[in-house]
């Protein structure tokens, strides 16, 4: 079956460093999202990891490991802005659509003053 | 600037009283899908589009339907909304299915209540 798992809530202070763990099991493994939500908005874009490694854009960087079936999410120099839902998605092939994505619950964070 | 866009942005509806919600792109993406995402839960896949080739996911109701009358439009059809429908709905657009790095952009969505 396909099952991703991520933390509901953290919480961190504004300039400090962030880490979101995601972990998932799929059958055909076709690539890993992260989307950034704001309350009551759509989920915007932020990174894409298929092969193994850091992929860094500016404060933020994803991390992939497939054999772990493990990616994070790094946030730097935290800003007020950056709280928000960060949802992780899989993008899984098993079922003949290459593009079709299967989304965790999110990760609900807070940034404090 | 390009973009996906969803009309309305809020949706009141009556238990049983049939709606649709509308979504337009200007990317020109052969891709089209519709998600339903209730609070603090995922975005679900409810169907999707290439070109007109429809894929329905086969846990997605018969209450929901889905229309591309062309490349810019997609309408989702809720036939007899129920208190359990009552939802965030995401319209997502991507360039293609076929190839392996391929973002989805999403609108704005429209979050629909069932009275």
């Amino acid at each position: 079956g396909q099952n991703i798992d991520q933390p509901t809530e953290m919480t961190a202070t504004e300039g400090a460093i962030v880490q979101i763990n995601c972990t998932y099991q799929t059958s055909g493994f076709n690539g890993l999202f992260w989307y950034q939500q704001h309350a009551g908005e759509a989920p915007t874009f932020l990174s894409y990891n298929v092969l193994d490694g850091l992929e860094e854009k500016g404060r933020f960087s994803s991390f992939l490991s497939r054999s772990k079936g493990y990616s994070y999410l790094l946030l730097k120099e935290l800003q007020m802005k950056d709280s928000a839902s960060y949802l992780c998605a899989v993008r899984d092939r098993s079922g003949g659509a290459t593009n079709k994505l299967i989304f965790g619950t999110g990760t609900l964070l807070a940034v404090q003053p | 600037d390009a973009m996906v866009i969803q009309n309305p942005r809020y949706q009141v509806t009556q238990f049983g009283k049939p709606v649709t919600l509308s979504c337009s792109q200007t990317l020109n993406h052969n891709v089209m899908y519709w998600y339903q995402q209730k609070s603090s839960q995922a975005p679900k896949l409810l169907f999707h589009y290439y070109d007109k080739d429809f894929n329905n996911e086969a846990d997605t109701p018969d209450n929901f339907q889905s229309r591309r009358p062309n490349t810019s439009f997609c309408f989702l059809d809720i036939r007899s909304p129920g208190l359990g429908d009552a939802a965030m709905y995401l319209c997502a657009t991507s360039r293609d299915r076929q190839i392996s790095y391929n973002e989805q952009f999403f609108g704005p969505g429209t979050r629909l209540t069932v009275l």
